[in-house]
C-alpha cells in the first residue's frame, strides 16, 4: 500500500535537546511538506520541499530544520531553539509542489517536550 | 493576504440529521483551488475534495455534498443523514499562487455524531 508513514507516534524529550521525526513516502511524490497542528488552530506550514536537495522555509521555520537527500524521505529536526516544541505533526506529500495537487498526510507525531 | 475561517468550532448533532459545515475564504487570486479533509481521532487528515475556482458546480459523493459560491466566497460542506463514523475535525483549506503552493487551513470545526 502507497502512503505516508510517520515514526514515532508518540514522542517524549526533555528540554534542550533536540529531537528528529521521521517521515517516510512510497508515493513517488516530488514534493513534501511538514506542518504543526497546535488545539484550536489550523495546520501552519514549517517547511517545504519541491524537490531532492531543496528546501523551503515555512511561516514557522524558526527552531527546525529539514533536510531532503532522498526522494523518499525529509526528516524534521526540532533543535532545542524552539521555544514551544510541544504540539502534533504531520507530515504530507503532493505529485508536484502545485496549487492544485491534493495533499496527502501521514499519520502525524505528538511530541511533548518537558 | 489569503484567509479561510471556519466559525464553528464545534458542532454537536444526533446521529441520522443533516449538517452543514461552513468556510468562508480570502483571496485575490484569480485561480485558486479549495479543499475540505477530514482528521479523524487517529490524527491523519484525508482528502475529501478539490474544487477549483472556475467550477461552481456542486458536487455530491454519497451522504457528502459540497456547495461552492463565489459571490459570497463560501464553500459549505453538507454530510446528510450523518453517523458516527463521520465524528471528525474537518478543516477547509485554499491554495493559490500568491501562496507559494501552500495551503491555508482554517482553524477546524469539530463534529460530533451522537447514536
Amino acid at each position: 500500500d502507497g502512503g505516508i508513514t510517520q515514526s514515532p507516534k508518540y514522542l517524549f524529550r526533555k528540554e534542550g535537546q533536540n529531537v528528529t521525526l521521521s517521515c517516510e513516502q512510497n508515493l513517488n511524490h516530488d514534493a513534501m511538506y511538514w506542518y504543526r497542528q497546535d488545539p484550536g488552530q489550523g495546520l501552519r506550514l514549517i517547511y517545504y520541499s519541491q524537490i531532492v536537495n531543496d528546501f523551503q522555509k515555512g511561516d514557522i521555520a524558526e527552531g527546525y530544520s529539514v533536510s531532503r537527500e532522498k526522494k523518499e524521505s525529509f526528516p524534521l529536526t526540532v533543535t532545542s531553539a524552539q521555544k514551544n516544541p510541544t504540539a502534533f505533526y504531520l507530515c504530507a506529500s503532493s505529485m508536484v509542489a502545485s496549487e492544485y495537487y491534493e495533499q496527502y498526510f501521514g499519520p502525524g507525531t505528538r511530541l511533548t517536550v518537558t | 493576504a489569503q484567509k479561510v475561517t471556519q466559525a464553528q468550532t464545534e458542532i454537536s448533532v444526533v446521529e441520522k440529521e443533516d449538517v452543514t459545515l461552513d468556510c468562508v475564504y480570502e483571496t485575490r487570486d484569480t485561480t485558486y483551488y479549495l479543499f475540505w479533509y477530514k482528521q479523524p481521532p487517529s490524527g491523519e487528515l484525508v482528502f475529501l475534495i478539490r474544487r477549483n475556482s472556475f467550477d461552481e458546480q456542486n458536487e455530491i459523493s454519497g451522504r457528502y455534498s459540497w456547495n461552492f459560491q463565489k459571490s459570497t466566497s463560501s464553500f459549505n460542506f453538507t454530510i446528510t443523514a450523518s453517523q458516527v463514523v463521520d465524528s471528525a475535525v474537518y478543516f477547509c483549506a485554499l491554495s493559490g499562487r500568491t501562496g507559494t503552493y501552500k495551503y491555508i487551513f482554517g482553524t477546524g470545526t469539530r463534529l460530533k455524531v451522537l447514536a
